[in-house]
């Protein structure tokens, strides 16, 4: 199956400073999408990106399909940032919509 | 609108009993998933149902199963529960035709 690889795997940093998060996968997909779990276990979509650059306020995410990784930027880091970001892969064909294999997350902590 | 539904949000059994967990979707959203997960496994596929049918099922024993219904509300259950059952189970929607997933905030199960 399709093996996902985030990294780094913890990252710690002060409030303002910028970081890139980053996840690779050993296979071609075609559904990618970026996850937030906050410290009381909710899961919140942020990007659905199988190919492409998106932004979100201070977020922004970019998928090169052909070379088999995704970038997550997070710009001026607060606190409420938080959390553990998953990057999800899956491949899009009947019955697979709802079917992604997760990578083992990277854990960010925010000082104030 | 309403977000992805889970209930109970806690869940305390004991070795042999069975569970329910349930699920309602965003309103609209036809696909249902579901997700077990736990420090040392991450997050991983359960199963998947769309219009009633199950479409897509993960590498878990017979002991897990579920069923969605007429309204696309879903339930999943676990008899004869292991301690190795104890996780946080999450349930995910989506559109048929968009397949970014939008989680519930998952029952949290421990099994004694």
């Amino acid at each position: 199956g399709i093996q996902v690889e985030q990294s780094p795997p913890d990252l710690i940093l002060q409030e303002g400073a910028n970081s890139t998060l980053r996840c690779n996968f050993s296979d071609s997909v075609n559904n990618l999408q970026w996850f937030h779990q906050n410290p009381w276990g909710q899961l919140i979509n942020l990007f659905y990106i199988p190919s492409g650059t998106k932004q979100n306020g201070r977020l922004s995410a970019t998928t090169v399909a052909t070379e088999r990784y995704s970038l997550l930027y997070i710009s001026s880091s607060q606190t409420t940032d938080s959390g553990v970001y998953f990057c999800a892969v899956g491949r899009r064909g009947s019955g697979n919509t709802g079917k992604l294999i997760f990578g083992q997350g990277t854990t960010l902590q925010v000082k104030p | 609108k309403a977000g992805v539904t889970q209930t109970p949000r806690y869940l305390i059994k004991t070795r042999g009993q069975q569970v329910t967990l349930s699920c309602s979707p965003i309103s609209g959203h036809r696909s249902v998933s579901w997700y077990q997960q736990t420090p040392g496994q991450g997050l991983q596929f359960l199963f998947e149902y769309f219009s009633e049918t199950q479409r897509n099922k993960g590498n878990f024993p017979g002991r897990f199963s579920g069923r969605q219904f007429s309204n696309s509300r879903s339930e999943m259950n676990v008899s004869t529960l292991e301690l190795g059952d104890s996780a946080l189970y999450l349930c995910a929607s989506s559109r048929e035709d968009r397949e970014q997933l939008f989680f519930g905030s998952g029952t949290q199960l421990s099994v004694l």
